[in-house]
């Protein structure tokens, strides 16, 4: 069936240090979205990504759809104390309008 | 604060039992997610509602049930519940017109369930 793959599971950084985060599609999506959520928090969505290529940043984060779109990155710059948390990319179940497959997510720890 | 309400916020239950986990979505949305989450498996997709009928379903095992109510709340029944049922479970609700496009979701603070 179809998947969305993330990698990796956990990453620790030194605050300041640079990230990323890798999703990958079994299938061609639609769009793709990406979701934080802090420890002890619920999901909150960052953004949704649509046309093949598309590149938007938000501050220190940017994020990247694939031009096959099939795949996408979340890169934050400089990370700091605030950016803990695990970050989900999840794309639509093809033909099932908005139900929505997540990855796995990526844990990111930041050390001060 | 996403305007999705959850209740109650935990729940402590005893094997065998049944539950009901209570969702409000955001004014305007038709459609309402539920998710399940565990440290092992992730967030889980359950079923989606769409101003009252079901519209799409996930893994969901045949002793939940779901209905989404025409107040559009919608409300997840758990019955029989077992050890492996404790998770977070969270509600979301979107604009999607359950058409192909899929619109962001919002999500709830979620219902975290303990069977013992």
């Amino acid at each position: 069936g179809q998947q969305v793959m993330q990698i990796p599971q956990y990453q620790h950084v030194q605050e300041g240090e640079d990230f990323t985060t890798y999703c990958n599609s079994s299938t061609t999506l639609s769009n793709i979205q990406w979701y934080k959520q802090r420890p002890g928090g619920h999901p909150v969505f960052l953004i949704q990504l649509v046309k093949s290529g598309e590149v938007k940043k938000q501050k220190r984060l940017t994020f990247q759809f694939g031009e096959a779109k099939k795949n996408s990155s979340l890169h934050i710059t400089a990370t700091q104390t605030t950016d803990v948390g695990t970050y989900f990319c999840a794309g639509p179940k093809h033909n099932q309008g908005g139900k929505l497959i997540f990855g796995q997510g990526t844990e990111l720890s930041v050390k001060p | 604060d996403s305007g999705v309400t959850q209740t109650p916020k935990h729940l402590i239950t005893a094997t065998g039992q049944r539950v009901t986990l209570r969702c409000s979505p955001r004014s305007g949305d038709l459609s309402v997610y539920w998710y399940q989450q565990s440290l092992d498996q992730g967030l889980q997709f359950l079923i989606q509602y769409y101003n009252g009928e079901e519209r799409a379903k996930g893994n969901i095992l045949e002793r939940f049930s779901a209905q989404q109510f025409p107040d559009l709340h919608s409300e997840l029944n758990l019955s029989s519940l077992e050890l492996g049922d404790s998770a977070l479970y969270f509600c979301a609700s979107s604009a999607n017109t359950g058409t192909a496009y899929s619109y962001e979701q919002y999500f709830g603070p979620g219902t975290r369930l303990t069977v013992t």
